[in-house]
């Protein structure tokens, strides 16, 4: 089956622990995107890549990171720098940026303790 | 920047009503714009993708409008049904074709 999968689904961190969601696509696509999501709020754009090797900062980047060393896995580190890391996170891919829909991930629910 | 605004916040409706959510944006100058479902703690999917030259786009019971001048599109579903009970997302492309900005969402409730 052709599809995207994030895992964990649920993910628990101690204060100061730096923890990496995991995202894989096989549909082939080159441009991927980590989102985040929180209670009231939309989705908002945390990083961006568009081909292996290469990503972009979104519009809340500051205490995460990223890499693209392979086509089909893109994932996300949440470092102890990010204030407020509890929320939904979504991955989402595309055939290339800007081009067609996104299609999203299952999700990984982050709690902080 | 983009913002993109959902109203109303959440709606019930009988079963076999139609219905129409509704989605504004601030900037028109936009790639194309977006309707998403999210079931509750479960990823996004795409419901119907309209391109900024067009008007609408149907997709069985679903029909989405677009109105670039006036910043607005409208999602409309006819004889809803309960497993249409979902949380609905607009999202605007801008013309950089870059990200998508989305709206706070329209959460769904179909009655039996």
């Amino acid at each position: 089956d052709g599809g995207i999968t994030q895992s964990p689904k649920y993910l628990f961190r101690k204060e100061g622990q730096n923890v990496t969601l995991s995202c894989e696509q096989n549909l082939n696509h080159d441009a991927m995107y980590w989102y985040r999501q929180d209670p009231g709020q939309g989705l908002r754009l945390i990083y961006y890549s568009q081909i292996v090797n290469d990503f972009q900062k979104g519009d809340i980047a500051e205490g995460y990171s990223v890499s693209r060393e392979k086509k089909e896995s893109f994932p996300l580190t949440v470092t102890s720098a990010q204030k407020n890391p509890t929320a939904f996170y979504l991955c989402a891919s595309s055939p290339s940026q800007g081009q067609g829909t996104q299609y999203f991930g299952p999700g990984t629910r982050l709690t902080v303790l | 920047k983009q913002e993109v605004t959902q109203i109303p916040a959440a709606l019930s409706v009988p079963e076999g009503e139609n219905l129409v959510l509704n989605c504004s944006f601030t900037d028109s100058a936009i790639y194309n714009l977006q309707w998403f479902r999210q079931d509750p703690g479960k990823g996004l999917t795409s419901l119907l993708l309209i391109q900024s030259s067009q008007r609408e786009q149907t997709s069985g019971r679903l029909n989405a409008s677009l109105d670039k001048s006036s910043g607005r599109s409208t999602l409309y579903i006819a004889a809803s049904q309960p497993g249409d009970s979902a949380t609905y997302l607009c999202a605007v492309m801008g013309t950089g074709a870059n990200n998508l900005f989305f709206g706070t969402g329209t959460r769904l409730t179909v009655i039996p």
